[in-house]
């Protein structure tokens, strides 16, 4: 079974700086997708970035970007120019390649993300 | 203009209760999930539906029955509640189909037990 391992339960990044979480997984498949789930105290689970395994290319979305090392079983998640807005729980989560009602979401236990302004 | 909606968002109720949570997605998917997260925030898959079919059952208690009457819906509903049920349950949906389609989760619904 997969499991996915955020080492960092809380983190904290002043304002317009740029902070890294960390995420490892352990899978014996060699194609499957990652995921970065925000949850901000709204309670909401809001995608903020994904990754499929088959490409080498680093994802990116604005101020955020991943880290992918497949090797390695690495898949940080970078935010510049951190925001107040930014602070949330945030979750790395890793989906087999499987469809038909198998793609099930292996969440981490997240990190607690602060800002300060 | 939701696209997966839960209601109810809270829901406090007395243990040895039954109850129910429905959900529904206007997206077009047709695999839906329910997951728990429990008060440490950790998020485990509990269910999924593909076209009205259960997929996924994760050692989950027989109390808790899921009810798919057509792939737009998904409901839970849970017999004698107990304390370890409070919990957040999220709803969620995803075009089974597509490689890669992430899930698209509802706001949540908090039980409390008491």
């Amino acid at each position: 079974a997969q499991t996915v391992t955020q080492s960092q339960p809380e983190m904290s990044v002043q304002e317009a700086e740029t902070v890294t979480l960390s995420c490892t997984y352990d899978t014996s498949e060699s194609d499957y997708y990652l995921f970065w789930y925000k949850q901000p105290p709204s309670r909401q689970m809001i995608l903020v970035i994904r990754q499929e395994a088959y490409k080498q290319q680093n994802a990116t979305e604005n101020r955020f970007s991943v880290n992918f090392q497949k090797a390695a079983k690495s898949f940080s998640l970078k935010i510049s120019d951190s925001q107040l807005g930014d602070a949330a729980m945030y979750f790395c989560a890793y989906r087999s390649i499987s469809q038909g009602g198998s793609e099930k979401l292996v969440f981490g236990k997240g990190t607690k993300l602060t800002v300060n302004p | 203009d939701t696209a997966v909606s839960q209601t109810p968002k809270y829901l406090v109720t007395q243990m040895g209760n039954d109850k129910s949570i429905k959900c529904e997605q206007n997206l077009g998917h047709d695999t839906m999930y329910w997951y728990k997260q429990d008060s440490k925030k950790f998020l485990k898959i509990m269910f999924s539906y593909n076209n009205k079919e259960l997929i996924i059952n994760e050692t989950v208690p027989n109390r808790f029955s899921p009810k798919s009457p057509d792939k737009a819906h998904l409901n839970l509903h849970i017999n004698s509640l107990e304390l370890g049920d409070s919990a957040v349950y999220f709803c969620a949906s995803s075009q089974g189909w597509t490689i890669g389609e992430p899930q698209h989760f509802g706001d949540g619904t908090r039980l409390s037990i008491l």
